[in-house]
């Protein structure tokens, strides 16, 4: 299916654990963002990407790892999960710098 | 760094009034402008942009101005229905590549 798809929609993990959140695009768009949402903190940048095998740092990115060693893929990793990552994470993805992104269903990630 | 404010929600209004949401930015260079809007359970999809200074977007009966003199790209509409209740955000990208967000304004629209 084309548009950009992120798994799994709904995740239990419990504190310390690794956790990897998948985001995957199909329009070969050249940048890609991770958000998280908290209520009273709207959306939050952690990472972004301009292309393959570049990224660099959000507003809030301790405690994530990124990696896009494909274009259509932007994985996201919580090495060591708190329960203050507990939030609903969002993919996006956009064609070039200041243009329209596109964005996943969310990730509703629960520490335990 | 960047950075974008909205006005603090929830904003609650009846059906066929007007509306407007603050948006103030804080940005080097010449940021593109966009809003944005979430329905329950949904992703965010764009609801219009403006990319220089005076520039209008507009979709769906919704408009903002960029204006670079104050700062500002206020979201109006000049009569509401029930189906605009969402939360609305307000967002800047920057020379850099990045897309920040504003914390978001809920909007409910009472019949």
């Amino acid at each position: 299916d084309a548009g950009i798809t992120q798994s799994p929609r709904y995740k239990i993990t419990e504190t310390g654990r690794q956790v990897t959140l998948m985001c995957h695009q199909t329009w070969s768009h050249s940048y890609m963002f991770w958000y998280r949402q908290d209520l009273g903190h709207g959306l939050r940048l952690i990472y972004y990407s301009a292309a393959a095998d570049i990224t660099d740092k959000g507003e809030v990115p301790d405690g994530y790892v990124v990696s896009r060693s494909k274009t259509e893929n932007f994985p996201l990793t919580l090495e060591s999960a708190t329960r203050s990552q507990t939030s609903v994470y969002f993919c996006a993805s956009s064609a070039g710098k200041n243009t329209e992104a596109f964005f996943g269903q969310g990730t509703r990630l629960t520490v335990v | 760094g960047d950075s974008v404010t909205q006005m603090e929600g929830p904003v609650t209004l009846s059906e066929e009034a007007f509306l407007t949401i603050n948006c103030t930015y804080t940005a080097t260079g010449y940021p593109s402008l966009f809003w944005y809007v979430q329905y329950p359970g949904e992703g965010l999809q764009l609801l219009l942009k403006a990319t220089k200074a005076d520039d209008k977007g507009s979709n769906k009966g919704f408009e903002a101005t960029y204006r670079k003199e104050t700062t500002s790209f206020h979201l109006e509409k000049g009569s509401v229905q029930v189906s605009d209740s969402a939360v609305y955000f307000c967002a800047l990208g920057n020379q850099g590549g990045k897309l920040i967000f504003g914390q978001g304004t809920e909007l409910s629209v009472k019949p």
